[in-house]
């Protein structure tokens, strides 16, 4: 069965430090990764998204690292604010699929 | 450009009832996701829409749930007899790929927060 694991389950951080997030998985065969973020009350917004041969994307602040190999995702973010206090949830997609498996996120607060 | 849109925002029904659940995709997408997200659990899937395709109805948990899609456009998601385990948040989402490959972007609404009382 795919799974994805995410952690940690949460995170508090202060405002302006790094963090970083980390996601496994064992989505066979693979096909892609993103990383969402999802405020309070809203859906998710897609942040990155990486296949097979790419093993870094940015986004702004948001950097997320790829190893197909070990089959592991990190999400560094860089110089925190407090628009960043959201869930972030890393999805697999298996190839020649079109449904994702979902992390269950990692809910993070940003202090002032 | 108006995103994903669904509504109510809150339900809140008695055990038994039948609940309606709405869901307005992205104008011009073709690909049309229902999910479930209970608390502290990943986002599960429900049922997939592409174009006038056959709905993928393998993620529906019983037969209480059911949906539709009427002329490629708005979404209804029906719970009839509802449980208190159905009480989760419904999450609609949209993306334009028309042969509803893994990489096609999905736009995720806001969700509706329906409670079982």
């Amino acid at each position: 069965k795919n799974q994805v694991e995410q952690s940690p389950q949460s995170l508090i951080i202060l405002e302006g430090k790094n963090c970083t997030l980390q996601c496994n998985y064992t989505v066979s065969p693979f096909s892609n990764l993103r990383w969402y973020k999802q405020d309070t009350g809203r859906g998710p917004v897609s942040l990155t998204i990486m296949t097979f041969s790419e093993n870094t994307k940015s986004n702004g602040r948001y950097t997320a690292t790829l190893d197909a190999d070990t089959k592991q995702s990190s999400l560094h973010i860089t110089a925190s604010q407090l628009s960043d206090s959201a869930s972030y949830i890393c999805v697999v997609s298996e190839g020649g699929s079109y449904i994702p498996t979902f992390g269950r996120g990692t809910s993070l607060i940003v202090h002032p | 450009g108006a995103g994903v849109s669904q509504s109510p925002s809150n339900k809140v029904t008695e055990k038994g009832k039948d609940v309606e659940l709405r869901c307005d995709p992205i104008s011009g997408h073709t690909a049309l996701y229902w999910y479930r997200q209970s608390l502290g659990q990943g986002l599960e899937f429900l049922i997939y829409f592409q174009g006038n395709s056959a709905p993928d109805k393998s993620g529906l948990p019983s037969d209480r749930f059911s949906a539709e899609r009427t002329g490629g456009s708005v979404s209804t998601l029906t719970i009839q007899r509802t449980q208190q385990e159905d009480s989760a948040v419904y999450l609609c989402a949209s993306s334009s790929g028309t042969r509803g490959t893994s990489t096609d972007t999905q736009y995720f609404g806001p969700g509706t927060r329906l409670t079982v009382l």
